[in-house]
């Protein structure tokens, strides 16, 4: 039972490089979101999908696109990385947004 | 939106209790959460309140108050295993959940 997997689980990139962070899940959620940690400021929802082929704006998702082809599957794209976009990502999912959230276990992420 | 106030740390001793508060603001209120995270791991559900009262989960239990917007999280039986940070989130109807800054909670012998 592997729950909700994220890949890679640390990265290191170059300002203006592209990349995709990966999350999959195997409980058959409908709702899965990403957020962003930042040391002081706690969780910050980037994006959410309410299903498959759905996705919402969260809290703070300039410089981040998103895409739900499955119910299995919510990869995060950053488009041109900036040394703001150092953080740790979360890749969440659940029933439904009402509903208790399984997390990922992260993606480190540094931008030099 | 949401605005989410809870304390930044708290210190207790083994064995003790801690109550840690949580303030909201919200429109559309959908449930409050508790969430544990211990340093560099994800964060693990604790507890969820959508009805006022008290919901009691062994050593733990979470509060909620509707009208006054506040919430609290009781650790009962302090373990060194509790030292950990504890989210405080606020679910809203248009399904997004936000989290406040998060109570690291210290467990001294």
């Amino acid at each position: 039972n592997a729950g909700v997997t994220q890949t890679p689980k640390f990265q290191v990139l170059k300002t203006g490089q592209s990349m995709t962070l990966q999350c999959a899940q195997d409980m058959n959620h409908e709702y899965m979101s990403w957020y962003r940690q930042d040391p002081g400021m706690g969780l910050r929802l980037i994006h959410y999908s309410v299903g498959a082929g759905i996705t919402d704006q969260g809290e703070v998702p300039n410089g981040y696109n998103v895409s739900r082809s499955t119910t299995e599957d919510f990869p995060l794209r950053l488009l041109s990385a900036a040394p703001s976009q150092t953080s740790v990502y979360f890749c969440a999912s659940s029933w439904d947004g009402g509903r208790p959230q399984h997390f990922g276990d992260g993606t480190r992420l540094s931008i030099l | 939106g949401q605005n989410i106030d809870q304390p930044t740390e708290m210190t207790a001793t083994e064995g003790a209790i801690v109550q840690i508060n949580c303030t909201y603001q919200t429109s559309g209120f959908n449930g409050l959460f508790w969430y544990q995270q211990h340093a560099g791991e994800a964060p693990t559900f604790l507890s969820y309140n959508v009805l006022d009262g008290l919901e009691e989960k062994g050593r733990f239990s979470s509060f909620l108050s509707r009208s006054k917007g506040y919430s609290y999280l009781l650790l009962k039986e302090l373990q060194m295993k509790d030292s950990a940070s504890y989210l405080c989130a606020v679910g809203s109807n248009d399904y997004k959940l936000s989290f406040g800054a998060g109570t690291t909670v210290t467990v001294r012998a």
